[in-house]
C-alpha cells in the first residue's frame, strides 16, 4: 500500500492519559498535515510540516498536544493528560511540494479517539 | 463563522436518481476548489479539483462546476448509486498552504 497511512485505527483512553498517533506519509511527499474532525463537521486543521520542520500550527494546537517528524518521513502527533474533547477522528494528510509543483493532499485513513 | 458553507446539510435520495451539493465560499484570495468523498469511518478522496479558469469538470457521474465570480460551486451526482453514500466536502484553498473544509453534506442513497 502506497498511499499515506496511520495507526491505530482506533484509540480507546481514559481521561488524563497520554496517546499517541503515528502517520507514514506517502514516500516521496514532503509536506505532512494534521487534521481533528469532529462527527458531522469538516475536518479542522491543527499542524503542517514540511520536511521535518513545523512550519504553522493551529490555535486549536493546545499545550497538551505536540507532533513532531523528526527524520522528515514518519510523524508523530501526542496529545498529553487527554480530556473528553479530545475524542475525535485524527487525519493525516501529505502532498509534495517542489519548486512550482504543488500536488494535492492524500488523506489516511484517520485515528479515531475516543477518551472515556 | 466557516468560509466555506455547504448546503444540504444532509440529503436521502433513491438509488438511480440524480442530486446536487452547493458549496459557496467567502475564502480569498482563491486558488483553487476541491470536491472529496468521505466514507464513514475513513478519509477524505478527493473528486475533482478545479482552478479560477475552470467552470466544470466531471469525474465519472460526478461533475463540479465554479462561478468564482458569485464564489460558487456545485457537485452533480447522476444516477446515483448505493456506495455513492458518504459525506461529500467542499475545499477552498486561497493559496499552496492552506485548505478551508466545509462541514460536508451527508448523503444517503436508498435502494
Amino acid at each position: 500500500d502506497t498511499g499515506v497511512s496511520q495507526n491505530p485505527r482506533h484509540k480507546i483512553t481514559k481521561r488524563g492519559q497520554n496517546v499517541t498517533f503515528r502517520c507514514d506519509p506517502i514516500s516521496e511527499h514532503n509536506r505532512l498535515y494534521w487534521y481533528r474532525q469532529t462527527l458531522g463537521q469538516g475536518p479542522e486543521f491543527l499542524t503542517y510540516f514540511q520536511n521535518e520542520a513545523q512550519l504553522e500550527k493551529s490555535r486549536l494546537l493546545s499545550d497538551r498536544f505536540s507532533a513532531e517528524r523528526p527524520k522528515g518521513s514518519f510523524s508523530t502527533l501526542e496529545i498529553q493528560r487527554t480530556e473528553q474533547g479530545d475524542s475525535a477522528m485524527y487525519l493525516c494528510a501529505s502532498s509534495l511540494r517542489a519548486g512550482g509543483l504543488h500536488t494535492e493532499a492524500f488523506f489516511g485513513q484517520g485515528t479515531r479517539l475516543t477518551v472515556v | 463563522k466557516n468560509q466555506v458553507e455547504q448546503s444540504p446539510q444532509s440529503l436521502i435520495i433513491l438509488e438511480g436518481k440524480n442530486c446536487t451539493l452547493q458549496c459557496n465560499y467567502t475564502v480569498s484570495p482563491f486558488s483553487n476548489l476541491r470536491w472529496y468523498k468521505q466514507d464513514t469511518g475513513r478519509g477524505p478522496v478527493s473528486l475533482t479539483i478545479m482552478t479560477f479558469s475552470e467552470n466544470t469538470k466531471s469525474n465519472g457521474r460526478y461533475t463540479a462546476t465554479l462561478d468564482a465570480d458569485t464564489k460558487q460551486s456545485s457537485l452533480h451526482i447522476t444516477a446515483s448509486q448505493l456506495s455513492d453514500s458518504a459525506s461529500y466536502i467542499c475545499v477552498v484553498s486561497p493559496n499552496n498552504n492552506d485548505m478551508r473544509f466545509g462541514a460536508g453534506t451527508r448523503l444517503t442513497v436508498k435502494p
